[in-house]
């Protein structure tokens, strides 16, 4: 069965600490692994996709990366604005008719 | 400003009534999607559909409806057969994850069953 799991469930950092979010997933054959955020009372927000083992993306603060099981969102000097949920999801070459997604990973960054 | 439209944000309904959640979109997307999301799991596929006047059922979609007569929407209606209602759903579109996997989503409704 194709799972998503996502750790930890909740992260609490100081503003410029920086940390990962783990996102590891079982999948038969993995097509895109996809990054969301999600503010509270709001919908996801798409933030990158990933293809393939060794590929990388960065958007400011942020970098995600991805081997064969799992992939990490890397936050660097994180800030106060970069609180939210973080949502990991999976597409299967199988079924791309449909994303898997984890539970998510609450991020709060305190001043 | 081109987006997914949830309406209402907030709803109350007594047990054994029928709601029906709106979602429109400017996008000019082919495929939208209907997601249920509750406290310690992960979003849950209710229905989606891929062209105008075809849905499939996605993996929770016993007690809920939806129809999708036009391209923009795609209203979903929450029955008295579904046993918990209470949740918070959210409409997305794409151009179709066949070809990308970036879904862009609504604000939400937040639909609780008093």
């Amino acid at each position: 069965e194709d799972q998503v799991t996502q750790s930890p469930e909740a992260l609490r950092l100081q503003e410029g600490e920086s940390s990962s979010l783990n996102c590891s997933y079982t999948v038969s054959g993995l097509r895109g692994l996809f990054w969301y955020r999600q503010d509270p009372g709001k919908g996801p927000e798409f933030l990158f996709t990933l293809y393939s083992a060794g590929e990388e993306k960065e958007k400011e603060r942020l970098k995600a990366t991805l081997t064969k099981k799992e992939s990490f969102l890397h936050i660097t000097a994180p800030k106060p604005e970069d609180s939210a949920t973080y949502l990991c999801a999976v597409q299967a070459v199988r079924n791309t008719d449909k994303l898997i997604f984890g539970t998510g990973t609450r991020l709060q960054v305190f001043p | 400003d081109g987006g997914i439209t949830q309406s209402p944000k907030y709803l109350f309904r007594k047990e054994g009534q029928n709601v029906t959640l709106s979602c429109e979109q400017n996008l000019n997307h082919d495929a939208m999607y209907w997601y249920r999301q509750d406290p310690g799991q992960g979003l849950r596929l209710i229905y989606y559909s891929q062209i105008v006047n075809d849905f499939q059922k996605g993996d929770i979609a016993e007690g809920y409806s939806v129809s999708r007569e036009k391209k923009e929407s795609f209203p979903l209606t929450v029955t008295s057969a579904q046993k918990n209602p209470t949740a918070f759903y959210l409409c997305a579109s794409s151009v179709g994850l066949a070809t990308t996997g970036e879904l862009f989503f609504g604000e939400g409704s937040r639909l609780t069953v008093l």
